[in-house]
């Protein structure tokens, strides 16, 4: 069984820095083709797409957050870690991982983690 | 990089059909996934690829995709498929991932 478990603080201040981990067990981030996502969701919102790490270490991020964002992979562990810096209220956010499956040319996000809740405010 | 377009609401008698659209021109090059999330749950993927349910998603899910636009039908809408439905694919680029905008699908 595959699962996903998002942690890190609740409260953050404005301007500082957000790191969140995702911690997951039932694959290997070793394992050719695998991948681990994270995905934000601000209150009432949009789901958005923000960073993703491949097992060879290959990195995309939001083109829209980039020059914020950070994401890094600890095999032993089984942990995959997003950075973000300068945080704003706008921020705040339900914040997701989810492993990157796919097959025949195609991918998906599944299963996801339960989400961990971010505010920022002062 | 690339938008996709959902309808914000969209709402079907129980027991009919309903298909949730998700517009956007990646979508010529690259299948859309499909995202039920209810309130306070994480997402859940009901359709990937060309047509793919997860083991546990009713038969009742089916997605096609034509030109720009992909969609989610429904066949026979049931109570518990009231949800947020999200659809999500490739960027242009190829390297980035976009979600719609999301449909709240109402069971009346």
């Amino acid at each position: 069984q595959i699962t996903l478990k998002e942690s890190g603080p609740t409260l953050v201040k404005p301007t500082q820095t957000l790191t969140l981990t995702c911690s997951f067990s039932g694959f290997s981030l070793r394992n050719s083709g695998v991948g681990v996502g994270w995905i934000r969701q601000p209150p009432g919102k949009a789901l958005e797409w923000l960073a993703l790490i491949y097992w060879d270490d290959d990195k995309r991020y939001s083109p829209s957050l980039e020059r914020r964002l950070t994401i890094t992979k600890d095999t032993s562990k089984n942990q995959v870690v997003l950075t973000m810096t300068n945080m704003d209220p706008v921020d705040t956010a339900t914040y997701y991982c989810a492993q990157r499956r796919a097959d025949w040319g195609w991918d998906w996000f599944d299963p996801w983690g339960q989400g961990t809740l971010v505010i920022v405010s002062s | 990089s690339s938008e996709l377009t959902q309808d914000p609401a969209v709402s079907v008698a129980l027991g009919q059909t309903v298909r949730i659209t998700c517009q956007g021109d990646n979508l010529r090059n690259y299948y859309a996934s499909w995202y039920q999330q209810k309130p306070g749950q994480a997402p859940v993927v009901v359709i990937y690829g060309q047509n793919n349910r997860p083991s546990g998603i009713p038969d009742r899910f089916s997605g096609s995709r034509s030109g720009y636009t992909s969609s989610l039908t429904i066949t026979g809408a049931q109570a518990e498929d009231e949800a947020a439905y999200y659809c999500n694919s490739r960027d242009s680029s190829g390297h980035h991932w976009v979600f719609g905008g999301g449909t709240q699908l109402t069971v009346l």
